[in-house]
């Protein structure tokens, strides 16, 4: 059964910090993982997603890496802003499951 | 380009009302999901449907019932709602599960007392 996990569960940083949020699964038979950000009563954003044959995606700031041997994913955020602040969730689409699996998320915020 | 529509966004249903949540897409994508997203359990698949007329149960169906009568629309049903149905309900579209990414609606903040 494939199970997300996403640390740490909080995050409180200073502005301007550059800063990684960490995900593994763990079956690593998996198509593709995407990066979501979820603001506070608030849908659902993609920001990044990575084929299984991947090794990382970039847009802006953010950066994602897959290691899917060993079953890990970071996501980076450079120079961190408080407009950064939300929910950061990260999930795999598994082969036979026909579906995205969601790790519980990382709730950020940045501080002025 | 309105993406993925919920309709409505917010509900306060009594236990043992029914009630149907309505999930449209725009992109003509083939994949719809419905999920639900709890404090403290992540979101959990209720169900699914891979192409118009086609459905699935996902990790969580039991008290929900869904149709895709057309492709454009998903339909979620709860026929007796029951107070641990309160939840935010989120709908989601891919062109197909494996290769493309998911696009969400802004989601039902549902609740039943």
């Amino acid at each position: 059964k494939q199970e997300v996990t996403q640390i740490p569960a909080a995050l409180s940083v200073p502005e301007g910090e550059n800063l990684v949020l960490n995900c593994s699964f763990t079956d690593s038979a998996i198509y593709n993982l995407q990066w979501f950000r979820q603001d506070p009563g608030k849908g659902l954003t993609s920001l990044l997603l990575i084929q299984s044959s991947q090794r990382e995606q970039t847009s802006g700031r953010l950066n994602a890496s897959l290691d899917k041997s060993s079953g890990r994913s970071t996501l980076y955020i450079a120079a961190s802003q408080p407009g950064d602040s939300a929910t950061y969730l990260c999930a795999v689409f598994s082969g036979g499951y026909n579906k995205l699996i969601f790790g519980a998320g990382t709730r950020l915020a940045v501080h002025p | 380009n309105a993406g993925v529509t919920q309709t409505p966004k917010f509900r306060v249903l009594k236990t043992g009302q029914s009630m149907t949540l309505l999930c449209a897409q725009d992109m003509n994508h083939e994949y719809m999901y419905w999920y639900r997203q709890d404090p403290g359990m992540g979101l959990r698949l209720i169900h699914y449907s891979v192409g118009e007329g086609t459905t699935a149960k996902g990790e969580v169906p039991d008290g929900y019932n869904v149709s895709r009568l057309k492709k454009q629309n998903f339909l979620l049903g709860l026929e007796s709602a029951a107070p641990s149905q309160t939840s935010v309900y989120f709908c989601a579209s891919s062109p197909t599960g494996a290769d493309y990414g998911y696009t969400f609606g802004s989601g039902t903040r549902l609740t039943v007392v």
